[in-house]
């Protein structure tokens, strides 16, 4: 499976847009996007994937450039609630995930 | 609630003792697989099975003994852990096919004493 990049922190205003970026410049052509999050001592909790084109759920949307080899998911509104460990992943079924470090995110009152 | 269901949600467990964890989903899917988080480490996969069949072993050690007896049910058996071991141990399932997300359960938080 292709590696991932992500900032290890991030902060966020609470209401704003919070934008996280992931590099995968490995990725191949079958391997899809893929975005959990974390809150503390919980188990990861699935958002969103893409492959080529954007997507848009109830909870996110995730912008995948045109070469594939970054991608941001956006959180449109921000709540305290979003503070969590934030993972991207990249791999072709959804049983052979190899999570990194992820981005943790605070979003601020 | 994601539809996969792990017991106990806490353990506490000697070295010398025998127990085992249980994952239950009620999903549909074919795949499920164990991970362990230790503390302040990325999750680490380390059981995969697809169709009761176990197709991943990432070099766990024989101490941790998995057993999928049907689709919707998956264990970990544990048996004389050490220390190190203490972690949270999470289960995930879902279908086996290219382009589908897996769902994880609330996992397990152990301690060897």
């Amino acid at each position: 499976d292709a590696k991932t990049t992500q900032p290890p922190s991030m902060d966020c205003a609470e209401g704003r847009a919070a934008n996280l970026p992931c590099n995968h410049s490995t990725i191949s052509g079958n391997e899809y996007v893929y975005w959990y999050r974390q809150i503390h001592s919980q188990g990861p909790q699935y958002i969103i994937h893409g492959l080529k084109n954007n997507e848009t759920n109830e909870m996110a949307s995730l912008i995948i450039t045109e070469d594939r080899k970054s991608s941001t998911l956006i959180l449109p509104h921000a709540t305290l609630r979003d503070t969590a460990v934030y993972y991207c992943i990249v791999g072709r079924t959804g049983n052979q995930f190899y999570f990194g470090t992820g981005t943790s995110l605070t979003v601020i009152p | 609630e994601t539809g996969v269901t792990q017991t106990p949600r806490h353990l506490v467990m000697g070295m010398t003792n025998k127990k085992s964890l249980k994952c239950e989903q009620h999903l549909g899917h074919n795949a499920m697989y164990w991970y362990k988080q230790s503390a302040k480490k990325p999750l680490e996969l380390m059981f995969v099975y697809n169709f009761k069949e176990q197709t991943e072993n990432n070099s766990v050690p024989s101490r941790f003994s998995p057993e999928c007896p049907n689709s919707s049910h998956l264990f970990l058996h544990l048996h004389t852990l050490q220390p190190e071991d203490s972690a949270l141990y999470l289960c995930a399932s879902s279908q086996d096919r290219v382009g589908t997300e897996a769902f994880f359960g609330q996992g397990t938080r152990l301690t060897v004493v």
